[in-house]
């Protein structure tokens, strides 16, 4: 079963937007992770967030995670039509295991 | 460095078919998985290993097969295709446990008919 739950499944802005996705999960973590995957393609880490942290950037890339309400967010600052991709978040429940969400449709107009 | 290679892209089998999937890392990763991957399901683990010469059980381990003789090669087997097992199919690797990232291959998109 998907330990992780992404909302909107599907989001549509104009380049230049921000474009924000949450991922909701069952049970404690260790750290959560962020992945992109373009059409046709293989998925990309974004960032990792560890459960000890609130908030981390890359580049214009924003995470934060709230372990009490057991949720994370992405947020994409300034969007390009490059940011078109599946978004998915990951979190990890033991050693080697990630558990994937369905994932969330990003579709930049120019 | 090439990463994460699979071979092949793409295949189309007949139900009751065997294929093997090949997956090779030049990372030098002990880590190792299988997914695949359905519309509106996300990815799904297969199985993992956690070194040369070992395997284990993901979540979705019917039907499915796996090696890894060699620390740089997974191989994913369908004994005896099924059209459920139509899917694309991702492997991935890590350097240390799940707690570093994992790197993709490009997918295979495997049809059963």
């Amino acid at each position: 079963s998907q330990q992780g739950e992404e909302d909107p499944q599907a989001l549509s802005i104009q380049e230049g937007e921000n474009a924000t996705m949450n991922c909701s999960y069952k049970t404690s973590i260790n750290n959560l992770q962020w992945y992109r995957q373009n059409s046709g393609r293989g998925l990309v880490h974004l960032i990792l967030i560890r459960s000890n942290e609130r908030e981390k950037h890359s580049g214009r890339l924003r995470v934060t995670l709230d372990t009490s309400k057991k949720s994370s967010s992405l947020l994409i600052t300034a969007s390009r039509a490059a940011d078109t991709a599946s978004y998915f978040c990951a979190t990890v429940l033991n050693d080697y295991k990630l558990s994937f969400g369905a994932g969330t449709t990003v579709t930049v107009r120019a | 460095n090439a990463g994460v290679t699979q071979t092949p892209k793409f295949r189309v089998l007949k139900t009751g078919q065997s294929m093997t999937l090949l997956c090779a890392q030049d990372m030098n990763h002990e880590y190792m998985y299988w997914y695949r991957q359905d519309p509106g399901m996300g990815l799904r683990l297969i199985h993992y290993s956690v070194g040369e010469g070992t395997t284990a059980k993901g979540e979705v381990p019917d039907g499915y097969n796996v090696s890894r003789l060699k620390k740089q090669n997974f191989l994913l087997g369908l004994e005896s295709a099924a059209p459920s097992q139509t899917s694309v199919y991702f492997c991935a690797s890590s350097a240390l446990a799940v707690y570093n990232e994992q790197f993709f291959g490009p997918g295979t998109r495997l049809t059963v008919l």
